[in-house]
């Protein structure tokens, strides 16, 4: 399968614990989203990747937020001294360079307890 | 400020019924505009993409009009099956430099009964 991979599709912590997410690209993709999607909404956007480079976060991506995609291949996705709040569905979305088509990922579901 | 807006938010059908569901944007310089699909706990799978010049596009059962002038576009479900269960996203990209920005609908959850 070539599509995009998501690691772990779900997890369930206590509140105040980091959490790390996983996204593997479609190969030839040079760009890299994040999104957060809760119950009954849209996804919305947290933060873009162009190759390596973050090139956009959104002000939701609060400080406790950090991703990274240090080769410029997969991307990970920290919450640190997660909430309630947090619980939520992360997707993953990759494109080409010319910004067509994002082809999604199939998420992480995550809980906070 | 841009918004894209969706009706209704909720639709059942009986398998074999045709449906169409609508989406308002107010979303300007216009780009493009998508329907996903989005089975329920997974990803959103593109349907179809549709420019500002185009007017219609199908992809099997399904097919999307466009009307860039009062900003509609709706999206056709042909015969519906009982695999057509999901939410439909409609996305409208603004026109920018590399166009990747994504304004995503609430989206219309269908549910088809047999």
């Amino acid at each position: 399968d070539t599509g995009v991979s998501q690691d772990p599709r779900h997890k369930i912590t206590k509140r105040g614990q980091n959490v790390t997410f996983r996204c593997d690209p479609i190969s030839e993709h040079n760009r890299l989203y994040w999104y957060r999607q809760t119950l009954g909404q849209g996804p919305e956007f947290l933060t873009y990747f162009q190759n390596e480079a973050q090139l956009e976060k959104s002000r939701l991506l609060s400080d406790r937020f950090s991703a990274e995609r240090p080769k410029g291949s997969f991307s990970t996705l920290e919450i640190q001294r997660t909430e309630q709040g947090d619980s939520a569905m992360y997707l993953c979305a990759s494109s080409g360079l010319t910004g067509g088509t994002q082809y999604f990922g199939p998420g992480t579901r995550l809980t906070v307890l | 400020k841009n918004q894209v807006e969706q009706s209704p938010q909720s639709l059942i059908i009986l398998e074999g019924k045709n449906c169409t569901l609508q989406c308002n944007y107010t979303v300007s310089p216009f780009s493009n505009l998508r329907w996903y699909k989005q089975d329920t706990g997974r990803g959103p799978v593109s349907l179809t993409i549709m420019t500002f010049s185009e007017n219609t596009k199908s992809n099997g059962r399904y097919t999307a009009t466009l009307d860039a002038d009062t900003k509609q576009s709706s999206l056709h479900i042909t015969a519906s099956q009982l695999s057509d269960s999901a939410s439909y996203i409609c996305v409208v990209s603004p026109y920018t430099s590399g166009t990747y920005k994504y304004i995503f609908g609430t989206g219309t959850r269908l549910k088809v009964l047999a």
